[in-house]
């Protein structure tokens, strides 16, 4: 059974400063990994996808990257903002026929302006 | 916006009443998804609907809970004789086959059982 943990669970950074969220899940078999954000009360806003045969994604100032064999991931936010605060969760996909994601507990940034 | 959305976004009950949550996932999206979410965890996956077959469920899924998805459109959660322990999120999310089946969630329900 796929177990996905996020650490640190809790994260507050000055504005500006660059940080890295980290995630690791037991199965290496993943067929992609999802990174989200959720702000408190909403739902879930998808941020970056990686699929297995991928290192890394990009879009504007987040970046994440994907390293099956030691089962982690990585979600870079560069010159950090106020707007950036929220739990940020990454979740991995089986692939084995319905796709389903298995969350991490995510991890709640707050950047002090 | 995803474009996928929820009604209600919030329902407060009495613990024993029934209660029907609704979700219209992205038009094209053939799949379908309810997780749940209680504070401070992670979504769990709850159930799954490919078109109009409910696919799978979670053990998660007790028999209170049942699904449907007719016409293979938008999707219904109901509960009955709700519990304390009911209270959560309720999320809905949905993605179409290709773009490395991205998952695109609703904003929730948010369900208090008193």
């Amino acid at each position: 059974k796929q177990e996905v943990t996020q650490i640190p669970a809790a994260l507050s950074v000055p504005e500006g400063e660059n940080l890295v969220l980290n995630c690791s899940f037991t199965d290496s078999a993943i067929y992609n990994l999802q990174w989200f954000r959720q702000d408190p009360g909403k739902g879930l806003t998808s941020l970056l996808l990686i699929q297995s045969s991928q290192r890394e994604q990009t879009s504007g100032r987040l970046n994440a990257s994907l390293d099956k064999s030691s089962g982690r991931s990585t979600l870079y936010i560069a010159a950090s903002q106020p707007g950036d605060s929220a739990t940020y969760l990454c979740a991995s996909h089986s692939g084995a026929g319905s796709y389903q994601l298995t969350f991490g507990k995510g991890t709640k940034l707050s950047v002090i302006p | 916006d995803t474009g996928v959305s929820q009604d209600p976004r919030h329902k407060i009950t009495k613990r024993g009443q029934n209660v029907t949550f609704r979700c219209d996932p992205i038009s094209e999206h053939n799949r379908l998804y309810w997780y749940r979410q209680t504070l401070g965890q992670g979504p769990e996956f709850l159930t799954y609907f490919q078109n109009e077959a409910q696919l799978e469920k979670s053990r998660l899924l007790s028999d209170r809970f049942s699904a449907e998805r007719p016409k293979g459109s938008f999707s219904t959660l109901e509960i009955q004789r709700t519990e304390q322990g009911d209270s959560a999120m309720y999320l809905c999310a949905s993605l179409t086959s290709g773009r490395g089946n991205e998952q695109f969630f609703g904003p929730g329900t948010r369900l208090t059982v008193l």
